[in-house]
């Protein structure tokens, strides 16, 4: 079974700080995933990456695959970013399933 | 396209009480699963599907069940709801069945209560 660890667990910043959130997992994976969960509760997909770097605005993703690791960046932060970041890596022999990270929770201060 | 749907939003049951959370979506997509979230855990499998008359077990399967009758609907039936089951249930789907591989769609979410 693939084991996912984020860090930190919270994470507070002030508006305009860089961010960054760790996802490490213990398998090889084909594709790592980055969700975004509002305070609403909402969930929505922010990166699929299997290697290098994706960008999206002021999101970034990173992926190391021999590292087994992958980061979430986030530059200028502001109030809105704040939410709950989650990874998530396919499970061992799992059929396509994934597990997921306890996730990072985010607060951005004005 | 609504995406997917979740209903009913919020739920309040007794013990030993059964339920059907429906979800719906309408992006013609194979793979739909369920999951559960709970405090200080990541979201959990309960079951999924990777197209009409296909389902099978996830992480977490007991106590509840799911039928795949038509590629729109993934309905997930608690049959003696317990308080162990009170939990935020996300509906998903991805386009094709390799759902580790895809962009996941999640619905809104149901917030269930068992008392």
């Amino acid at each position: 079974k693939n084991e996912v660890e984020q860090s930190p667990q919270n994470l507070t910043a002030q508006e305009g700080e860089f961010i960054t959130i760790n996802c490490s997992y213990s398998v090889g994976i084909s594709a790592l995933h980055w969700l975004q969960q509002h305070p609403g509760g909402g969930i929505v997909s922010l990166f699929m990456l299997s290697s290098g770097k994706k960008k999206h605005g002021r999101l970034i993703a990173t992926i190391n695959i021999q590292e087994k690791h992958s980061s979430l960046h986030i530059t200028a932060s502001h109030p809105r970013d704040s939410a709950v970041y989650i990874c998530a890596a396919p499970g061992r022999g799992s059929q396509g399933n994934l597990i997921f990270g306890k996730g990072t929770k985010l607060s951005v201060k004005p | 396209n609504a995406g997917v749907t979740q209903t009913p939003k919020f739920q309040v049951l007794k013990t030993g009480q059964s339920m059907t959370l429906q979800c719906a979506q309408d992006m013609n997509h194979e793979y739909m699963s369920w999951y559960r979230q709970d405090p200080g855990m990541g979201l959990r499998l309960i079951h999924y599907s990777v197209g009409a008359g296909i389902t099978d077990q996830g992480e977490v399967p007991n106590g509840y069940n799911v039928s795949r009758s038509t590629t729109e609907d993934f309905p997930l039936r608690l049959l003696s709801a317990a308080p162990s089951q009170t939990s935020v249930y996300f509906c998903a789907s991805t386009p094709r069945g390799t759902g580790h591989q895809e962009t996941q769609y999640f619905g809104p979410g149901t917030r269930l209560l068992v008392l």
